[in-house]
């Protein structure tokens, strides 16, 4: 059974286009989180969400847009993708009061060409 | 800014060996710590948390936390080549902040 996961597994487009991200948790958790991963492997939060409610906005441009329309659920809105988007992201969940507990799900490969 | 500091490595032991990972942190309220093991292409998977000074166990797996030193480690006994990864040190302060991991390589 799939306790995290995301789509699409690979996302490769062109500078100026939009795209989205999709997570999914299955395992009745209270928190779930954007991560994102650069080339040198450094995981940074960017977002986190608490039973839909937006708890950490990290530094982040404003053309990410996080979304979640239920608490199973936390998309990522990406405007006008620049070169330097380019990274893994992972979406991560946890249960509540236990937000060092996290579950991350597989990543998407993001390539911004 | 609140970090986590870890070695990039690569550290490379033999299989048998102890291999030892270290990890560094600026923030004094920082109350728990995370060690995240991350194959190649895949995700973290958390192996080992420590909230205490001193040690704590788990199977071949010691972590060990020195508050005053501000301080974290991961020992790993009897390293196999399915060791082999890179080990993300996280700290606790509101939200988990990252080091920029090491890469361990465990040598047959």
């Amino acid at each position: 059974d799939t306790a995290v996961s995301q789509t699409p597994k690979y996302l490769v487009t062109q500078m100026g286009n939009d795209k989205s991200i999709k997570c999914e948790q299955n395992l009745g958790h209270d928190t779930m989180y954007w991560y994102k991963q650069d080339s040198k492997k450094f995981l940074k939060i960017m977002f986190s969400y608490n039973n839909k409610e937006l708890i950490i906005n990290e530094t982040v441009p404003n053309r990410f847009s996080p979304k979640s329309p239920d608490k199973a659920h936390l998309n990522l809105h990406i405007n006008s993708l620049e070169l330097g988007d380019s990274a893994v992201y992972f979406c991560a969940s946890s249960p509540l009061g236990s937000e060092d507990e996290q579950y991350f799900g597989p990543g998407t490969r993001l390539t911004v060409t | 800014q609140k970090e986590v500091e870890q070695n990039s490595g690569p550290l490379s032991v033999p299989e048998g060996a102890i291999a030892s990972l270290n990890c560094t942190y600026s923030d004094r309220g920082s109350q728990s710590f995370f060690w995240y093991r991350q194959y190649s292409g895949k995700s973290p998977e958390l192996i080992m948390f420590i909230y205490s000074n001193g040690d704590k166990e788990d199977g071949r797996f010691t972590a060990q936390l020195n508050k005053a030193s501000q301080y974290v480690s991961l020992l790993i006994r009897d390293s196999q080549p399915s060791d082999s990864a890179t080990y993300l040190c996280a700290g606790q302060g509101g939200k988990l902040i990252f080091g920029q991991g090491t890469e361990l390589s465990v040598k047959p």
